[in-house]
């Protein structure tokens, strides 16, 4: 089947620093793929789509230059927090449209990352 | 835009059967989705319903009435791993956004 990587799977960082996040799909190649936001409790928002060799589509309220977004091949897209801050700390998860047929979302394991 | 809705929290008995509605109002429609959530963890398919109807898959089974924007899932012989999110999301017909309900988180007890 599909399979969806995210690395790392957990970051700690000083507030002010940047973080990348990598979203990878392993055995199947994603033109599109989307990352998702979610804090404790809540469900999974939406903050932008990612598209290989364009740019991102971001959703309304998220910063595109806060959450930099680069799809550089069918296999790898990556977000980067920029200057982190105490709030942005969540949970990051990341999908790939699955293969040809129902359009099935595949999901990576999510990154917990956590501004100190 | 997207108005997806579900009830946030159930309790149901371990063994019983327990039916988790969605009501959703969107720009277009392209198929309903339904995901289960295990805490901290990534979400993980369960359903896809294009067409009016029921749909079985073991234990669970999903509903659709697009004339109603209406879907539900239904879990039986509810067991203790079954403790969980339960999302529901509809893409828009141009695809390129997925978007989910708030989630129905259950509750299952002995």
């Amino acid at each position: 089947g599909a399979v969806v990587s995210q690395h790392p799977s957990r970051v700690i960082c000083k507030s002010g620093t940047s973080v990348k996040i990598e979203c990878r799909s392993l055995d199947f190649q994603a033109t599109t793929m989307f990352w998702y936001r979610q804090f404790p409790k809540k469900s999974l928002m939406l903050m932008a789509t990612s598209n290989e060799g364009s740019k991102a589509t971001y959703e309304q309220g998220v910063e595109k230059d806060k959450f930099l977004i680069n799809h550089a091949s069918l296999t790898l897209s990556t977000l980067t927090v920029t200057s982190a801050h105490p709030e942005d700390s969540s949970f990051y998860i990341c999908s790939a449209d699955g293969l040809a047929g129902n359009n099935e979302q595949f999901f990576g394991p999510g990154t917990r990352l956590t501004v100190l | 835009g997207q108005n997806i809705d579900q009830p946030t929290e159930m309790t149901a008995t371990e063994g019983a059967i327990v039916q988790i509605n969605c009501t959703y109002q969107t720009s277009g429609f392209n198929g309903l989705f339904w995901y289960q959530q295990h805490a901290g963890e990534a979400p993980t398919f369960l359903s896809y319903n294009v067409l009016d109807g029921l749909e079985e898959k073991g234990r669970f089974s999903s509903f659709l009435s697009r004339s109603k924007g209406y879907s539900y899932l239904l879990l039986k012989e509810l067991q203790m791993k079954d403790s969980a999110s339960y999302l529901c999301a509809v893409p828009p017909y141009n695809f390129n956004k997925f978007y989910f309900g708030s989630g129905t988180k259950l509750n299952v007890k002995p």
